[in-house]
This record gives C-alpha cells, sequence and structure tokens, in this order.
C-alpha cells in the first residue's frame, strides 16, 4: 500500500516562493505512474496543480505554469513542488497524489493527508 | 480547457435512498473520467474510473455511466457513511481539471 506524505513550511509570506515535497514509501517511484499536485482553497473545490512522470516529464495547470515548478529525486523517493510569487490565493491544503497511468494522462488512486499552507504577512 | 459542471451542488437525501449525480464536460472526454469522495478533514479517495470501472475495495452500491459530455455516479442505496462531497475529474487532456463537487447532506 503506497504512502505520501507531504511536508513543507505551513506559512509563507506574500511574493515568496512556496516550497513542498511529497515524499513516497512502500512504493518505487520509479515505477511506471504519474506523480501529481493537487490543491484546495478553503471551503471550495479540488484545483488541480500540476502531474510529473517518472522520467521526469512534467505537465502543468496553465494558469499556474508561469509560476510553477514540479521536479522529481528518485533517489529520495520524492517529487516536489515550488510556486513562486505567491499571493493569498493560493492559500489552500496541498495534496500529493499518486496517478495511475492510462492511454491519455491519470486519474489519482493514492492521496497524501495534505497540508495547509497559508499565505500572510 | 475543458470545464466539469456538478449538478445539483447540494444534495438533501435519507439513509436508503438512490442518489445520482450528474458531471458535464464542455467538450467529449470519451469515457476519461474519474470520481472522488472526499469527506471533512480528509482527502478524496476514488470511487470510480474510466467512467463506469469501480475501484478495488469500493462498494457496489456506487456505479458510475456515460460517455463523451454527460456521465452519472449512482449511489443505489444511501448509506450513513456516504454523506460526503463527491468530485468529478476529467482525464482526456495535459490539463486534468475537476468538477466544482456534490455535497450530500442529510435530509
Amino acid at each position: 500500500q503506497v504512502q505520501l506524505q507531504e511536508s513543507g513550511p505551513g506559512l509563507v509570506k506574500p511574493s515568496e516562493t512556496l516550497s513542498l515535497t511529497c515524499t513516497v514509501s512502500d512504493y518505487s517511484i520509479n515505477s511506471d505512474y504519474y506523480w501529481g499536485w493537487i490543491r484546495q482553497p478553503p471551503g471550495k473545490g479540488l484545483d488541480w496543480i500540476g502531474t510529473i512522470y517518472h522520467g521526469g516529464s512534467t505537465y502543468y495547470n496553465p494558469s499556474l505554469k508561469s509560476r510553477l515548478t514540479i521536479s522529481i529525486d528518485k533517489s529520495k523517493s520524492q517529487f516536489s513542488l515550488k510556486l513562486s510569487s505567491v499571493t493569498a490565493a493560493d492559500t489552500a491544503v496541498y495534496y500529493c497524489a499518486r496517478g495511475r497511468p492510462t492511454p491519455m494522462v491519470s486519474y489519482f488512486d493514492s492521496w497524501g493527508q495534505g497540508t495547509l499552507v497559508t499565505v500572510s504577512s | 480547457d475543458i470545464q466539469m459542471t456538478q449538478s445539483p451542488s447540494t444534495l438533501s437525501a435519507s439513509v436508503g435512498d438512490r442518489v445520482t449525480i450528474t458531471c458535464r464536460a464542455s467538450q467529449s472526454i470519451s469515457s476519461w473520467l474519474a470520481w472522488y469522495q472526499q469527506k471533512p478533514g480528509k482527502a478524496p479517495k476514488l470511487l470510480i474510473y474510466k467512467a463506469s470501472s469501480l475501484e478495488s475495495g469500493v462498494p457496489s452500491r456506487f456505479s458510475g455511466s456515460g460517455s463523451g459530455t454527460e456521465f452519472t455516479l449512482t449511489i443505489s442505496s444511501l448509506q450513513p457513511d456516504d454523506f460526503a462531497t463527491y468530485y468529478c475529474q476529467q482525464y482526456n487532456s495535459f490539463s486534468e481539471t475537476f468538477g466544482q463537487g456534490t455535497k450530500v447532506e442529510i435530509k
């Protein structure tokens, strides 16, 4: 049973960079799966942020693409999110998840517990 | 981007009721649709993928149908554990999108 755990600061100042890491355990991050980030503003719905394949290919939400970097470190069994120039609108619970491969892109079959990131001075 | 619209936004139902939630895509997504259940303070849980395939371990009272632009999630007999918010997600394009959610409340 794969386990995913998000980690990173819970408070980020406006205009700074939000950085989160997802540690994958009990499963090989080098397997034929995708690894994704999804966020949920307080009291609102789910927003897909972006996804990385174990080979390093990425695809991002167009609305975030200019501020977003997702990377993978297979040696540490981790993948990471960096979102620059944050504002209060980026305040959300951030989830990492495993994406099951399909002939198209992916849906998410396992999720981390989520971590709340607040953007405030 | 493909937009996903769920209806209703909120649904009030009783234990034992048959419940149907609809998800419409702004363009055809074939059968590339998943459904999730989310309870307060918890991560979403995958219920259905490829529009109608039941995820392992998910009770058979959950079912999905549809293709193209219109999809439904049906709970055949609502149980106390099913009161939650449900989301659809399309994965037809390299810009995956979720519906806005349907909250199933106790009537």
